[in-house]
């Protein structure tokens, strides 16, 4: 079975830093692009960053970038998310999500979702 | 910035009944569009990509629509468990993908 498990959520004082991680398993996880996407509690969804499968391309919402940094190990299944300057307004749920394409490069959705990890910034 | 507007914020409607959700892009998003249903507590699930197209497992009463700028997801017959939250997702703005505010869909 897929599964998706994030983990290092807390809270933090902003200009801080937290290290979130997914752990994935069941399926072949140097295949696919992966990304984060975030939800504030009771809001919608928001796209955050998206790495290829080398990890050799990376992109970021305008919001983080410059703070925060993507990265991947294939021979360990996990994707980490370093989080540094934080500020209120990154407080969220953050989920991992498997992002799959029909074939097309630049046009990938999320297919399976981890049941995320909350990050609070508050002093 | 692609900007993703979904009607409307809320919907009711009764058990066994047609829902209706719509979706509009500010720009054309070609079929490059996936809607997901999110559950309180849950993450969101993928129901529909390329506008069109059932996820694996969905049921056949999801049924998804539209190109361009204008989509809409049906619910043919409404079960308990399709009242929660809708997510239309725009994957054509190559890397900047952005997601709708979410319908609402709520028991009448």
């Amino acid at each position: 079975e897929m599964q998706l498990v994030e983990s290092g959520g807390n809270l933090v004082q902003p200009g801080g830093s937290l290290r979130l991680s997914c752990a994935a398993s069941g399926f072949s996880f140097s295949n696919y692009w992966m990304s984060w996407v975030r939800q504030v509690p009771g809001k919608g969804l928001e796209w955050v960053a998206i790495i290829k499968q080398d990890g050799s391309e990376k992109y970021y919402v305008g919001s983080v970038k410059g703070r925060f940094t993507l990265s991947r190990d294939n021979a360990k299944n996990s994707l980490d998310l370093q989080m540094n300057s934080l500020r209120a307004e990154d407080t969220a749920v953050y989920y991992c999500a498997r992002s799959f394409s029909s074939g097309w490069y630049g046009h990938y959705y999320f297919d399976h979702w981890g049941q995320g990890t909350l990050v609070t910034v508050s002093s | 910035e692609i900007v993703m507007t979904q009607s409307p914020a809320t919907l009711s409607v009764s058990p066994g009944e047609r829902a209706t959700l719509s979706c509009r892009a500010s720009q054309s998003v070609s079929n490059y569009l996936a809607w997901y249903q999110q559950r309180p507590g849950q993450p969101p699930r993928l129901l529909i990509y390329g506008a069109s197209t059932r996820a694996t497992g969905i049921p056949a009463r999801f049924s998804g629509s539209g190109s361009g700028t204008h989509f809409t997801l049906t619910i043919s017959s409404l079960q308990s468990e399709d009242f929660a939250v809708y997510y239309c997702q725009q994957y054509n703005n190559w890397p900047l993908y952005t997601f709708g505010q979410g319908t609402k869909l709520e028991i009448k």
